[in-house]
């Protein structure tokens, strides 16, 4: 249990064109999904957390007019990459925190990898 | 300011040996840590967890240790394996927001 899947795994686009990303947990609700930003060989730095029915909240230093984020349900929450550029090539990976449980555990994605041309 | 962090990027192991990755964290309020596993082009996997009133926890063939007087925290495998390949994040969840501050990761190369 406790899956959580991105789509797509990989995408190539144009600079300029817009991109998104769909985080779904599988088989549990998460009223929390949690966006990261992973460049080659650094770790993973948060984005923005994404609260279903409200507005995320984004870290500093991350543009919310150009991460745009919506959390639509408690199974899915969208990244769109707005007029990307090549510096935004990134690998992105979500991850959803459970409703039931330990309140405390992330289930994460696979990533998505995304390359600005 | 808070952060966690890992003493070495890289490690080398011959395999069926026991593999040790540390990680320093500077909260002292920090009360909860996990160990992810991170395969190349794949997310992190939950390797082991252990909240600050626990010394040591052991998995399968993992064990964490905390020391919270030196704020310390380390990563145990034992008898690695060629598959224990991959980047190893130490976490630290925030009490408040529940969001999660990463290590820089150790990388972890098993040789035959």
């Amino acid at each position: 249990g406790a899956v959580v899947s991105q789509h797509p795994s990989w995408v190539i686009c144009k600079s300029g064109t817009s991109v998104k990303i769909e985080c779904r947990s599988l088989d549990f609700q998460a009223t929390t999904m949690f966006w990261y930003r992973q460049f080659p060989k650094q770790s993973l730095m948060l984005m923005a957390t994404s609260n279903e029915g409200s507005k995320a909240t984004y870290e500093q230093g991350v543009e919310k007019d150009k991460f745009l984020i919506n959390h639509a349900s408690l199974t899915l929450s969208t990244l769109t990459v707005t007029s990307a550029h090549p510096e935004d090539s990134s690998f992105y990976i979500c991850s959803a925190r459970s409703l039931a449980g330990a309140s405390d555990t992330q289930y994460f994605g696979p990533g998505t990898r995304l390359t600005v041309l | 300011g808070e952060s966690v962090g890992l003493h070495l990027p890289t490690l080398s192991v011959q395999e069926g040996d026991n593999s040790i990755i540390n990680c320093a964290y500077s909260n002292s309020a920090s009360d909860y840590f996990i160990w992810y596993k991170q395969e190349s082009g794949k997310g992190p996997q939950f390797i082991i967890d252990i909240r600050s009133n626990m010394d040591k926890r052991q998995g399968q063939r993992v064990t964490v240790l905390l020391n919270k007087t030196v704020k310390h925290l380390s990563l145990q495998i034992a008898a690695t394996q060629p598959g224990d390949s991959a980047v190893y994040f130490c976490a630290e969840l925030g009490s408040n927001d529940y969001k999660l501050s990463f290590g820089a990761g150790t990388t972890v190369t098993v040789r035959a």
